[in-house]
């Protein structure tokens, strides 16, 4: 079974401090994606990274960086010096190699105090 | 450049009435999926389809119906309407076609209050 663990259900930083958000995955399978998906106040949600299993290496995309480790069945994102627009709830997500059935976790919201 | 439209954004059914969500894609994707938002609970798949003509249960089916009669547009019915159906409803359409998944891209939600 595929099962997708966010701890954190709400966080609040001050503008500028650096967050992390938590996600822990569980699967069988070997190969597998892993996504995050942000959700602003306005209810849209919006892709932010896919990382496929084969691929521990951590990225950073500007402010925002993911980190990956299978060791730990975790794919943590960090934001460095939040912003207040960053205010939202984000989503940890598990699929399948086959695409089929996407699996989200429950959220975390972040509020950034400006 | 409309991608995800969902139908209607918002709407009030009294218990045992029916209704039908109507999600339209015009990327040409293959995969389609209606998520229900519920508070502490994450998104939840109700039901997906991978092609035209096809439909799958997901993780809460019941009490819900869909159909893919045209690849553009994924329908979900609400035959008789329960409060516990009261959600933020979002459809959802992938470029996933027998390989590794692709993003999804979500409608706007579609809240349903059931009274």
């Amino acid at each position: 079974a595929q099962k997708v663990t966010q701890a954190q259900t709400e966080i609040s930083v001050v503008e500028k401090e650096d967050v992390t958000l938590d996600c822990v995955y569980e699967t069988r399978d070997t190969t597998y994606y892993l996504f995050w998906y942000k959700q602003p106040p306005s209810g849209e949600l919006v892709f932010l990274i896919r990382r496929n299993s084969f691929d521990e290496q951590n990225e950073i995309s500007g402010r925002y960086s993911w980190n990956f480790q299978k060791s730990t069945s975790s794919f943590n994102f960090t934001i460095t010096a939040s912003q207040v627009v960053d205010s939202a709830v984000y989503f940890c997500a598990l699929s399948r190699y086959t695409g089929n059935q996407f699996y989200f976790g429950t959220g975390t919201s972040l509020t950034v105090i400006p | 450049n409309a991608g995800v439209t969902q139908t209607p954004k918002f709407r009030v059914l009294k218990t045992g009435q029916s209704m039908t969500l109507l999600c339209a894609q015009d990327m040409n994707h293959e995969y389609m999926y209606w998520y229900r938002q519920d508070p502490g609970m994450g998104l939840r798949l109700i039901h997906y389809s991978v092609g035209e003509g096809t439909t799958a249960k997901g993780e809460v089916p019941d009490g819900y119906n869909v159909s893919r009669l045209k690849k553009q547009n994924f329908l979900l019915g609400l035959e008789s309407a329960a409060p516990s159906q009261t959600s933020v409803y979002f459809c959802a359409s992938s470029r996933t076609s027998g390989g590794p998944p692709g993003e999804l891209f979500f409608g706007e939600g579609s809240r349903l209050t059931v009274l």
